[in-house]
Formats: structure tokens, C-alpha cells, sequence
């Protein structure tokens, strides 16, 4: 069965600090597509980055960065040089037959 | 518009009393999605459609729970005889493209259902 998990459930960051958020899954699916989303109070989801099981490279999306290790099953989102506006909650979810399955969420704060 | 929208933002219901929400996807988008997210919680999947075809419906917890979607735009999620359980943030999410790992899906604001 398809499962997402982010063990994190809070996390503490300095402004113009790096930030990394965990995110582990799995598949037996050989083909699979891995998202993040951030989450603000306001709710709506607003989707960051997208990795492929196939991609060569990890992903990179301005400050967003996805540490792809297909073997650990691991996708770790990468923040760089982080803002207070990157307060929110950050979700994993992977595509599986064409419905998305979310992690638990990690809730980031970014202090001055 | 320019995203997808949802309607009413926010919906206090009695228990017992029958519910119907609303999703506008964005134009052109051919499929579109339905989650329920509980406090805390990650979004979880309700159905999907493609065009006015309902081809998933395997998340929708009981049959009290019924999505549709007539002419393959705007979406209605009906919910009969709500209990406390049903209270969650309802989102709507439209994609463009169907068939591949990589397209995105585009998330409405959500309506938070208060069941009473």
C-alpha cells in the first residue's frame, strides 16, 4: 500500500536559515510522482515542487529544493535562506493513480 | 477567474441536516478532485472525476456522501443527513492533464463544514 510519512511534526527555524523537512514513502510502484504543498493559516494548498521517480535530477524550485534518495525512499524538501512568510504547514503527498495521498504535515515557524 | 473556487467558505449545519458544496475548477481543467481534511490532518482523497465521468469515487466514507459533476465543469459535493464526524475542511482540486505522474493539481480554498 501507498503511504506517506513525515515523522516531524514541528519544526523551529531562524530566518535566512536553510530548513530541511523529512518526508519517507512507500510503493511498489515503479512509476511515481512525489509533491510537496505548503499549507498557510489561510488554507488553501499551494504546490511547491514535483519529483519523478524517473528524474535524474532532484528537483529545484527557486528557494525550494527536493533531496530525491529514490533508494531510502526518502524526499526531503529543502528550504534555503528561509522567510517569514515560509511560516505553514508542509505537506508530502505522492500521485498514485491519479489520486494524491498526503503525509501527516510538518508545521514550520520561522523566527526573526 | 483565475484558481479554483469553492462555495460557501464556511457552513455551520445542525446533525441530520443535508449539505451541498460547491467547486468552480479552473477552465479547461479536465479533472477535478474532492478531499476531506481533518484537524491536524493531512488531506484525505474523496473522488475524482474526468469530465462529467465520476471514475473514482473509492474515498467517499458512506453513502451518505455523493459527488457530481453534470457538465463536466462545476462540482457538487452532497452530504445527506451530516453527523459530528463529517465536520472537516472539504477541498476542491482541478489538473489539467490526465494519464501522467507529473501534473499538478490545483487546490480551491476549501469549505470548513461545522456539523452541529
Amino acid at each position: 500500500a501507498q503511504k506517506i510519512t513525515q515523522t516531524q511534526p514541528g519544526m523551529f527555524v531562524q530566518e535566512k536559515e536553510a530548513v530541511t523537512l523529512d518526508c519517507t514513502y512507500d510503493t511498489s510502484d515503479p512509476s511515481y510522482g512525489l509533491f510537496w504543498y505548503k499549507q498557510p493559516s489561510s488554507g488553501e494548498m499551494i504546490f511547491l515542487i514535483y519529483q519523478g521517480s524517473y528524474d535524474q535530477q532532484n528537483a529545484t524550485e527557486g528557494r525550494y529544493s527536493l533531496n530525491f534518495q529514490k533508494a531510502r525512499k526518502s524526499a526531503n524538501l529543502v528550504i534555503s535562506a528561509s522567510q517569514l512568510g515560509d511560516s505553514a504547514m508542509y505537506f508530502c503527498a505522492m500521485l498514485f493513480t491519479n489520486k494524491l495521498i498526503f503525509g501527516t504535515g510538518t508545521l514550520l515557524a520561522v523566527q526573526p | 477567474g483565475a484558481g479554483v473556487s469553492q462555495s460557501p467558505r464556511y457552513k455551520v449545519a445542525k446533525r441530520g441536516q443535508d449539505v451541498a458544496l460547491r467547486c468552480d475548477p479552473i477552465s479547461g481543467h479536465v479533472s477535478l478532485f474532492w478531499y476531506q481534511q481533518a484537524l491536524g490532518q493531512g488531506p484525505e482523497f474523496l473522488t475524482y472525476f474526468q469530465n462529467e465521468a465520476q471514475l473514482d469515487k473509492s474515498g467517499l466514507p458512506s453513502d451518505r456522501f455523493f459527488a457530481e459533476r453534470p457538465e463536466g465543469s462545476v462540482s457538487t459535493l452532497k452530504i445527506q443527513r451530516t453527523q459530528q464526524e463529517d465536520s472537516a475542511v472539504y477541498l476542491c482540486a482541478s489538473s489539467l492533464v490526465t494519464g501522467t505522474s507529473s501534473y499538478e493539481q490545483y487546490f480551491g480554498p476549501g469549505t470548513r463544514l461545522t456539523v452541529t
